[in-house]
């Protein structure tokens, strides 16, 4: 199955900033996906990144706030952007494995944001 | 729009007891279903996935079954262990396109 390195796995920031997030995977995939957990959360989807193409953003997430790039089909980045305190979350990235393996995550970030 | 629940929301069993947690889901038009493991502030770990043409999946204690005609997978720990604790999730795919997770249920295993 697909093996993911994401970084960093956490980090502390001051609001106003804003955090780049990457996401490694060993093998080529179409689809990347990206979730954030809340505390005490289940995961929600921002967004659909494919290769060569804009991310496509769920209801109530634009691009502005998470920016997202896919430069080529074995990496991608989510960005956090001009962070408050409800941005604190883990955030992961996933990928479809395979039909028969199913889905792939990250080991996920663990923002706090101060 | 899929719903995914699971109950129960939380359960704390003591060590070596057999236990069930419960996945509903609204729409049965789902290409497979996938159950994870998450323990605290950590990624989520596969456990097992289940084609929507199959009726279970196996392995080692671990036992998922599905009934896609009426929206419901369950997930069958045998002989629970403290390392079982963590919080076990639930997720549908609908085929080619992201996963709906249901909300999970946090397990503690007494010793």
């Amino acid at each position: 199955s697909a093996v993911i390195s994401q970084k960093p796995s956490r980090d502390i920031c001051q609001r106003g900033t804003s955090l780049t997030i990457q996401c490694q995977v060993d093998s080529q995939v179409t689809m990347m996906f990206w979730y954030r957990q809340q505390p005490g959360q289940s995961l929600t989807l921002i967004a659909t990144a494919n290769q060569g193409s804009e991310a496509t953003y769920e209801s109530g997430f634009v691009i502005d706030k998470f920016p997202i790039s896919r430069p080529n089909l074995t990496f991608s980045t989510l960005t956090v952007s001009n962070m408050s305190p409800e941005d604190s979350s883990i955030y992961l990235c996933s990928v479809e494995d395979s039909p028969n393996y199913g889905y792939t995550f990250g080991s996920g970030t663990r923002l706090t944001v101060v | 729009k899929q719903e995914v629940t699971q109950i129960p929301a939380a359960l704390s069993v003591p060590e070596g007891e057999n236990l069930v947690l419960n996945c509903s889901f609204t729409d049965s038009a789902i290409y497979n279903l996938q159950w994870f493991r998450q323990d605290p502030g950590k990624g989520l770990t596969s456990l097992l996935l289940i084609q929507s043409s199959q009726r279970e999946q196996t392995s080692g204690r671990l036992n998922a079954s599905l009934d896609k005609s009426s929206g419901r997978s369950t997930l069958y720990i045998a002989a629970s262990q403290p390392g079982d604790s963590a919080t076990y999730l639930c997720a549908v795919n609908p085929g080619r396109r992201a996963l709906t997770f249901g909300s999970g249920t946090r397990l503690q295993v007494q010793p």
